[in-house]
């Protein structure tokens, strides 16, 4: 499979805990973006790279929220001190650049118990 | 920021009959439209894009419609089949040519085809 490959796929954490995911875009794709979806609702917009540039991070969601692109490739959204409202779907596109359709991967559930 | 609706929250069908689904904005700034198609414990799927110099754009089955003028957006489906059951999307941003920096989606639409 050549999509867009993130993980885990479901995540369990306690209240308080720190968890990362990993998203790997498609192959020599340069844009990079992060996005949450809760339930019943739309994707909402986090966070995007330009290769391993974070172009826009005020739209993350608290200074609990960070995310990390280091060689252009992978990609890692790291949330601190987890809340029960944090539960979601975090979702990950790639993109060949910034004026091309983007391409999600299939989302890694969080539920913050 | 400004938001991006749907009119209905679910639309059901009977297979093989055509399916419009309705989307409103609100940002006059918008330039960028997409039609996302989200199967349950999937991401969303690109279907069809649209930019603001364009008021039509077909693809296979689907078509979208823009309307600058009341900010409305539309998706038509034809000759609907079982596998076009899913949540779908309207999406758009401003000053962007494409890619999904920024998009603002809509709550989405739940298409379901009847037998």
């Amino acid at each position: 499979d050549t999509g867009v490959s993130q993980d885990p796929r479901h995540k369990i954490t306690k209240r308080g805990q720190n968890v990362t995911f990993r998203c790997d875009p498609i192959s020599e794709h340069n844009r990079l973006y992060w996005y949450r979806q809760t339930l019943g609702q739309g994707p909402e917009f986090l966070t995007y790279f330009q290769n391993e540039a974070q172009l826009e991070k005020s739209r993350l969601l608290s200074d609990r929220f960070s995310a990390e692109r280091p060689k252009g490739s992978f990609s890692t959204l790291e949330i601190q001190r987890t809340e029960q409202g944090d539960s979601a779907m975090y979702l990950c596109a790639s993109s060949p650049t910034g004026d091309t359709e983007a391409f999600f991967g299939q989302g890694t559930r969080l539920t913050v118990v | 920021g400004e938001s991006v609706g749907l009119h209905l929250p679910t639309l059901s069908v009977q297979e093989g009959d055509n399916s419009i689904i309705n989307c409103a904005y609100s940002n006059s700034a918008s330039d960028y439209f997409i039609w996302y198609k989200q199967e349950s414990g999937k991401g969303p799927q690109f279907i069809i894009d649209i930019r603001s110099n364009m008021d039509k754009r077909q693809g296979q089955r689907v078509t979208v419609l823009l309307n600058k003028t009341v900010k409305h957006l539309s998706l038509q489906i034809a000759a609907t089949q079982p596998g076009d059951s899913a949540v779908y999307f309207c999406a758009e941003n401003e000053d962007s040519g494409g890619g999904a920096d920024g998009l603002t989606f809509g709550k989405g639409t739940h298409l379901i085809i009847q037998p």
